[in-house]
């Protein structure tokens, strides 16, 4: 069973940084890109980044590029955004998903929260 | 970017009615769209890539079509399970871009 796992959302100060995490199991994730997206409480869905399988390629929008890093550790089948410079309206529920054009399946998210 | 216009933002439907939702691109983007499902409080799941092909699992009372700029998702017959948002998510290009999201209701 494919399983994706975030973890490290939190209450982060404006300005903040925080890591974010995403163990995935149950495929072989060296050979997939990997994406991440967020939701912001009572909103839509936004695409955030993309990653290649060997992180030669990585994709951002631009309301995140130069505050968020993806990175990816394919030794420990993990998926992670660096989000620095954090600002309020990057509060959102963030997603991992397996897939860089039409990400499928995604785990159940970890909240962030950016407030004073 | 591509901005996708989704439509109807909402709509109310019955159990065993037919509804079909729509979305748009900015600019054509061949097959390159997906349908997505998403329930309160869960993650979105996937029912239809490259416009028209269902997702194994996935009823086949759901179907997409189009190519270009617009595209159509259709429930032949809703079942209370169906209740949920739907999007849809281009990625022809970068930014990949999501509809605004349809809320179906009962």
């Amino acid at each position: 069973e494919i399983q994706l796992v975030e973890s490290g959302g939190d209450l982060a100060q404006p300005g903040g940084s925080l890591r974010l995490s995403c163990a995935a199991s149950g495929f072989t994730f060296s050979d997939y890109w990997m994406s991440w997206v967020r939701q912001a409480p009572g909103k839509g869905l936004e695409w955030v980044a993309n990653i290649k399988e060997d992180g030669t390629q990585k994709n951002y929008v631009d309301s995140v590029k130069g505050r968020f890093t993806i990175s990816r550790d394919n030794a420990k089948n993990s998926l992670y955004l660096q989000t620095n410079g954090l600002r309020v309206e990057d509060t959102a529920m963030y997603f991992c998903a397996r897939g860089g054009h039409r990400p499928d399946p995604w785990g159940r998210g970890t909240l962030v929260t950016v407030s004073s | 970017d591509i901005q996708m216009t989704q439509s109807p933002s909402s709509l109310s439907a019955s159990v065993g009615d037919r509804i079909t939702i729509t979305c748009r691109a900015s600019q054509g983007i061949r097959d390159d769209l997906a349908w997505y499902q998403q329930k309160p409080g869960k993650a979105p799941k996937r029912l239809i890539y490259g416009a028209s092909s269902l997702q194994s699992g996935v009823p086949s009372r759901f179907s997409g079509s189009g190519s270009g700029t617009e595209f159509t998702l259709t429930i032949s017959s809703l079942q209370p399970e169906d209740f949920a948002t739907y999007y849809c998510l281009q990625h022809n290009s970068y930014p990949r871009t999501f509809g605004q999201g349809t809320k179906l209701e009962i």
